[in-house]
């Protein structure tokens, strides 16, 4: 299994529906991100997480929320999906010590219609 | 906020020759990270920067850093086939990341 899972990898929606993304990882690393991928932008951080009582905005944090149901799960909601919200999201964790390396989810791919 | 650059967006090149990619960063950062992702697929871990004049050489992919200069660079060497990818370098912040567009390297046969 995946150290770090998404759910659904694939989505399409219509303009004004609420979607959820979901992550889970079994790396055990408190500190876990939400990460948005555009072509030609790289990758822009919308939520960050240190622990279940620590959620922290990003670069682009409007139109998003969080929630983190546990140390080992965080998912991202989009209340009112829009059509610039289509991209590729990813979620990613990475212990507190060391050198600090990104763990990646697979991506979930949404397309908002 | 700290702003990364990388350079050139786009590489194609042939087999068998060398390359280097830039990463120029805005300001002070001692941590640089590289990835590598394959269309379609996510980011892995390539390299880890961690301090001034650091170098890490993985088969034909080699990485340093010049924190003085704000700038790592990601040296190819006689590229091959399976190198083509998007490489991404980014930059360690204050418990954030900040990464840049991306390099997509094509090596033709």
């Amino acid at each position: 299994d995946a150290d770090v899972t998404q759910t659904p990898r694939n989505r399409i929606t219509k303009t004004g529906k609420r979607i959820m993304l979901e992550c889970s990882q079994t790396k055990g690393h408190d500190r876990m991100y939400w990460y948005r991928q555009d072509p030609g932008l790289g990758l822009r951080l919308i939520y960050y997480s240190f622990d279940v009582k620590d959620i922290n905005k990003g670069e682009i944090s409007d139109g998003y929320s969080v929630s983190r149901q546990a140390q080992a799960k965080f998912s991202l909601s989009l209340e009112s999906a829009i059509p610039n919200q289509t991209a590729l999201y990813f979620c990613a964790t990475r212990d507190g010590s060391g050198a600090n390396v990104l763990t990646f989810g697979a991506g979930s791919r949404l397309t908002v219609l | 906020e700290l702003k990364v650059e990388q350079n050139p967006l786009f590489l194609s090149m042939q087999e068998g020759k060398n390359y280097t990619i830039y990463c120029n960063y805005s300001t002070t950062s001692d941590r640089l990270y590289w990835y590598r992702q394959d269309p379609g697929k996510s980011l892995e871990s390539l390299f880890v920067l961690l301090s001034n004049g650091a170098v890490k050489q993985e088969g034909r992919l080699m990485a340093s850093l010049d924190t003085k200069a704000r700038l790592s660079t990601l040296h190819i060497t006689a590229a091959v086939h399976d190198l083509s990818a998007t490489y991404f370098c980014a930059v360690g912040g204050f418990n954030k990341f900040y990464f840049g567009s991306g390099t997509k390297l094509n090596v033709k046969p």
